[in-house]
């Protein structure tokens, strides 16, 4: 199957300071690539919807000027985190869908945040 | 909007014995379904999927998951359970209506007793 990276998987930063976290698709072309953010015990959340080449789409409730998300090429999209915050900890999934494979949506192993 | 629903919020089976976790769904038109595993810590894992066809889905692990219309439900099942499948589980819909989006379930925690 398609293999999507993360990086980093764990960050630990102050509060005030901004975090960058990477996904990347390894082998394949992501078209599209997703934002999950997950609390402790509970569900994945969408956060936002980025395309290549194009500004992101947030989900209700997100604030795009804190989760700043950039999709430049067809196998890098970040999510920066910017002046985090202690209730910004979370744990961040990125997900890819592309090329032949537009049908499936695979997902990265996680990044978890700790913001002190 | 699509969505799925997973009743229990932890299911505990005895090992060896038979797992159910249930999900039932709320879609227009056709359903694509899905079922996530994810250890602690760990992103998620692909089960299986139903698009179309056989309504017993077999998937990884030995995990199944039956395709019900009438009952709008889509459980996933394993004949015998192992202690190693103790996990979060997610059952998932393809959103047609919002751009494909996977949109999840709230997860239940499965609990595999020796």
């Amino acid at each position: 199957g398609a293999v999507v990276s993360q990086h980093p998987s764990r960050v630990i930063c102050k509060s005030g300071t901004s975090v960058k976290i990477e996904c990347r698709s390894l082998d394949f072309q992501a078209t599209t690539m997703f934002w999950y953010r997950q609390f402790p015990k509970q569900s994945l959340m969408l956060m936002a919807t980025s395309n290549e080449g194009s500004k992101a789409t947030y989900e209700q409730g997100v604030e795009k000027d804190k989760f700043l998300i950039n999709h430049a090429s067809l196998t890098l999209s970040t999510l920066t985190v910017t002046s985090a915050h202690p209730e910004d900890s979370s744990f961040y999934i990125c997900s890819a869908r592309g090329g032949s494979r537009y049908n499936e949506q695979f997902f990265g192993p996680g990044t978890r945040l700790t913001v002190l | 909007a699509q969505s799925v629903a997973q009743p229990e919020d932890q299911v505990n089976v005895a090992e060896g014995n038979p797992l159910t976790v249930k999900c039932t769904y709320s879609v227009s038109g056709n359903p694509y379904l899905f079922w996530y595993v994810q250890y602690p810590n760990r992103g998620l894992q692909f089960l299986l999927k139903y698009i179309t066809g056989d309504n017993l889905v077999k998937g990884s692990y030995g995990f199944e998951a039956e395709f019900n219309k009438s009952q709008t439900s889509f459980h996933l099942k394993k004949p015998s359970a192992l202690v190693s499948d103790s996990a979060l589980y997610f059952c998932a819909v393809r959103d047609i209506e919002r751009d494909d989006k996977i949109i999840f379930g709230k997860g239940t925690r499965l609990h595999i007793l020796p």
